[in-house]
């Protein structure tokens, strides 16, 4: 069964900086979504990668997937405060039994 | 606004009972897919319909249903009420049956007293 990790859990950091939060799966995957949700809201869909080396940007985010490593990462440059939110990956497994199954999710807060 | 709409916003209701969920999706979205989201699970993916038949289904409790109609709307029908069902419930659309881009709706929040 497909499981999917992300790390780390919560995150706090300073405006300006750089960080990775990064996303494995357990078994073959070929579709690695991210969403964002801000507190007490719904999901909004980021990137969907579908392929080994997909790399994605919009803005300060850009998300790439290694299928190889069963690992995507998604990667804030120069974080800014409205960037705060929880930001969950999402994977479905290649034996197309659609289960989409979700990481535990990244609480990001971003300090101005 | 996705243009995924879902009804109601908020419920509250006592142990034992029953109740609806209501999902519209994205007009031309074949797909709808439900999910749970609550503090001890998560988010997890209960069930999913494509273009009114059942897809997929994941960790949907027995007491739990649904059904896509003609017209593409969804219902989730939670029934026996236990605290623990309480929680935020997300209806999704996706245009095809392997979910590229899905669009969430605002969510059900759901409060069994």
């Amino acid at each position: 069964e497909l499981k999917v990790e992300q790390n780390p859990l919560f995150l706090s950091m300073q405006e300006g900086k750089n960080y990775t939060i990064y996303c494995n799966y357990s078994t073959t995957s070929d579709r690695l979504y991210w969403y964002r949700q801000d507190p007490g809201k719904s999901l909004e869909s980021l990137f969907v990668l579908l392929s080994n080396g997909a790399v994605k940007q919009e803005g300060r985010l850009m998300a790439s997937l290694d299928t190889k490593a069963r690992l995507s990462t998604l990667h804030i440059t120069a974080a800014v405060h409205d960037l705060s939110a929880t930001y969950f990956c999402a994977a479905l497994p290649m034996n197309r039994d659609d289960k989409i199954i979700f990481g535990k999710g990244t609480r990001l807060h971003i300090l101005p | 606004d996705s243009g995924v709409t879902q009804t109601p916003k908020h419920l509250i209701t006592a142990t034992g009972q029953r109740v609806t969920l209501r999902c519209s999706p994205r007009s031309g979205d074949l797909s709808v897919y439900w999910y749970q989201q609550s503090l001890d699970q998560g988010l997890q993916f209960l069930i999913q319909y494509y273009n009114g038949e059942e897809r997929a289904k994941g960790n949907i409790l027995e007491r739990f249903s649904a059904q896509q109609f003609p017209d593409l709307h969804s219902e989730l029908n939670l029934s026996s009420l236990e605290l623990g069902d309480s929680a935020l419930y997300f209806c999704a659309s996706s245009t095809q049956g392997l979910p590229y881009e899905q669009y969430f709706g605002p969510g059900t929040r759901l409060t069994v007293t």
